[in-house]
Order: C-alpha cells, then structure tokens, then sequence
C-alpha cells in the first residue's frame, strides 16, 4: 500500500518562510508532486521532483531525498493568499496517492 | 496551458436518484482520466481509472456498480453516481494528462475544477 505523511496543519506570519515535510513509503516511485489546494476548489500544480535535490520556482521550492521517502516544499516571503491546503503526492505507479495535506495559515 | 473542465460544477439531487459528471479536456487528447473524490477536510482519494475504449479500472473498495465511468472519446469521460445516497455527498473531481505527453515532470496532470454533490 501507499503511506504517505504530512503535517495537518501549520501557522506562519506574512513575509515569513514555512517548510512543509512530507515521508512516504510507496510500492513503486515515478516521481512526487506538490499542490496547492484552496477551500472548495480544485487543486494547481506547485512542483515536482523525481530525482534527489532542489527545485526551485520562484518563491516555492521542492526538494527531495529517494533514500529517506522525505519531500519539503518551501514557501517564501509569504502572502495572505499563500493560505490554503497543500499536498503532497506520489507517482507510485502511474496513479497519484495522496497525503492528507497541510492546511497553512498566514497572519498578517 | 492544458485545461479540462467538469460539468456541472454542482449539483443537488433527492436520494435515489442518479448523477452523471462529465470531465472534458479541452485542448487535448487524453487517453487516461482519474476520478477522486474528496470529503471535508481530507485528501483526494482515487475512485479509479478511465481508460479510453476499455473498462476502467477501480480501487479497492469502491463499487463498480454504483459509480459507472465511461470512457467513449479521447476527451471525454462520464461517471455516474447511480442510486445516489446521503454518504456519497462529496467532491468529485477528474484528472488527466496528454496522451502525446508523459505521465509526471512537465506534463503533469490537470484536474478539473471539481463538481459538488450533495444528496438530500
């Protein structure tokens, strides 16, 4: 089966940076993908990474280490409309498994 | 960028009766589409997978009498919520890729903007 981890919820203040984990034990790895999710809304691609290292996209970035089953993203200089749930997927075999996601919180 | 679209983006219906949602890519050829579906405060759960011209393909657990998906062109894919019931209020949403693209890196998937069902 797939078991993949992520913090339910986290509090930062505008401007500041917040670092999301995510561990997963997966049958099978094709890649790890990271969405933003706003309430009631579908969700948007953030990133993705299948190789070890660091992706980096603007303010957001991902990294991820294959031998630990162990993600980050990375949010920079955060914004009030940076609020929202993000997740963290994997390609296991050919189909996403999701984490339950993190629900992040910005304060003015 | 690739777009797909659901329809409709709601929908309120009395117990017992059936719902279909259709997911559509817009801009391209998909031969593969995903259908989740996501209750309050929870992830995505993956229903199953439509594939173009065959049978789709479902998850364990989930019925394959009650939610029918059908797959009939390379950008359009149904599935029927059939005799719906109050536990099956969720969010649904589809998900695909080109099929000229691969599967992850740049050519990620796409998802819908989502239909919410609500049974009374």
């Amino acid at each position: 089966g797939q078991n993949i981890d992520q913090p339910t919820e986290m509090t930062a203040t505008e401007g500041a940076i917040v670092q999301i984990n995510c561990t997963y034990q997966t049958s099978g790895f094709n890649g790890l993908f990271w969405y933003q999710q706003h309430a009631g809304e579908a969700p948007t691609f953030l990133s993705y990474n299948v190789l070890d290292g660091l992706e980096e996209k603007g303010r957001f970035s991902s990294f991820l280490s294959r031998s630990k089953g162990y993600s980050y993203l990375l949010l920079k200089e955060l914004q009030m409309k940076d609020s929202a749930s993000y997740l963290c997927a994997v390609n296991g075999d050919y189909k996403l498994s999701f984490g339950a996601g993190t629900t992040v919180t910005v304060r003015a | 960028g690739a777009v797909v679209s659901q329809h409709p983006s709601w929908v309120i219906c009395k117990s017992g009766t059936s719902v279909k949602i259709e997911c559509r890519s817009l801009d391209f050829q998909a031969t593969t589409m995903f259908w989740y579906r996501q209750f309050p405060k929870q992830s995505l759960m993956l229903m199953a997978t439509s594939n173009e011209g065959s049978k789709a393909t479902y998850e364990q657990g989930v019925e394959k009498d009650k939610f029918l998906i059908n797959h009939a062109s390379l950008t359009l894919s149904t599935l029927t919520v059939t005799s719906a019931h109050p536990e099956d209020s969720s969010f649904y949403i589809c998900s695909t890729y080109p099929t000229s693209g691969r599967f992850g890196g740049t050519d990620t998937q796409y998802f819908g903007p989502g239909t919410r069902l609500t049974v009374l």
